[in-house]
């Protein structure tokens, strides 16, 4: 199935270290999510990006739709251990509802 | 408000059985689509239903189908298990758009 490349696959920082990833694909998307995924649980919606070139925060979280429309990255602050988890991107078309999701990012953070 | 309800939790199925996973969307939520996760695929898509009738489809063999009531509850089976099958099977609901997804916590299935 089709997938978005996202990257890195994993992560191990410090606490109180920002945190960067990134997703890329080959399509044009008009919308672009992030989500994080704790074990055992479904993923949660972090960040709805509508606009190429829209920056967009939630809290420490800064996601930025790029102005290709075929990629997109989020960025953590000063991170804190229940940042803990695992990171996806996925991107919708114009004509569907279906999200295609990215490889996802595990990160580990440290005391 | 109740969020998306999937039962069971857990399953253990035997290659060749099948077996019926559920879905309880959020009240009003009209869409329900269902993904299925591995560790070496990640969340891959397998259907959306929308008012009881089937609007996308992932890339999925037939032995995968799913259904929607009129109360927007939905059903998935998959018929003639293989090991391969074993993964996490997530449901997710919307009002409208995919941003507005709601994911439930997901059905481990594991065929042994």
């Amino acid at each position: 199935g089709q997938q978005l490349n996202q990257s890195p696959q994993s992560m191990f920082i410090q606490e109180g270290e920002d945190v960067s990833m990134n997703c890329t694909s080959s399509s044009i998307f008009n919308t672009w999510l992030w989500y994080k995924q704790d074990p055992g649980e479904g993923p949660v919606l972090l960040i709805a990006l509508y606009k190429a070139g829209e920056l967009t925060s939630n809290g420490r979280l800064t996601a930025q739709f790029g102005i290709t429309r075929k990629d997109s990255f989020l960025n953590i602050s000063a991170s804190i251990p229940s940042d803990v988890g695992i990171y996806f991107c996925a991107g919708q078309s114009y004509n569907t509802d279906k999200l295609i999701f990215g490889t996802g990012t595990r990160l580990q953070v440290f005391p | 408000k109740a969020g998306v309800t999937q039962t069971p939790r857990y399953l253990i199925k035997t290659r060749g059985q099948q077996v019926t996973l559920s879905c309880s969307p959020i009240s009003g939520h009209r869409s329900v689509s269902w993904y299925q996760q591995t560790p070496g695929q990640g969340l891959q898509f397998l259907f959306e239903y929308f008012s009881e009738t089937q609007r996308n489809k992932g890339n999925f063999p037939g032995r995968f189908s799913g259904r929607q009531f009129s109360n927007s509850r939905s059903e998935m089976n998959v018929s003639t298990l293989e090991l391969g099958d074993s993964a996490l099977y997530l449901c997710a609901s919307s009002l409208v758009g995919a941003d507005g997804y709601t994911f439930g916590s997901g059905t481990r299935l594991t065929v042994v």
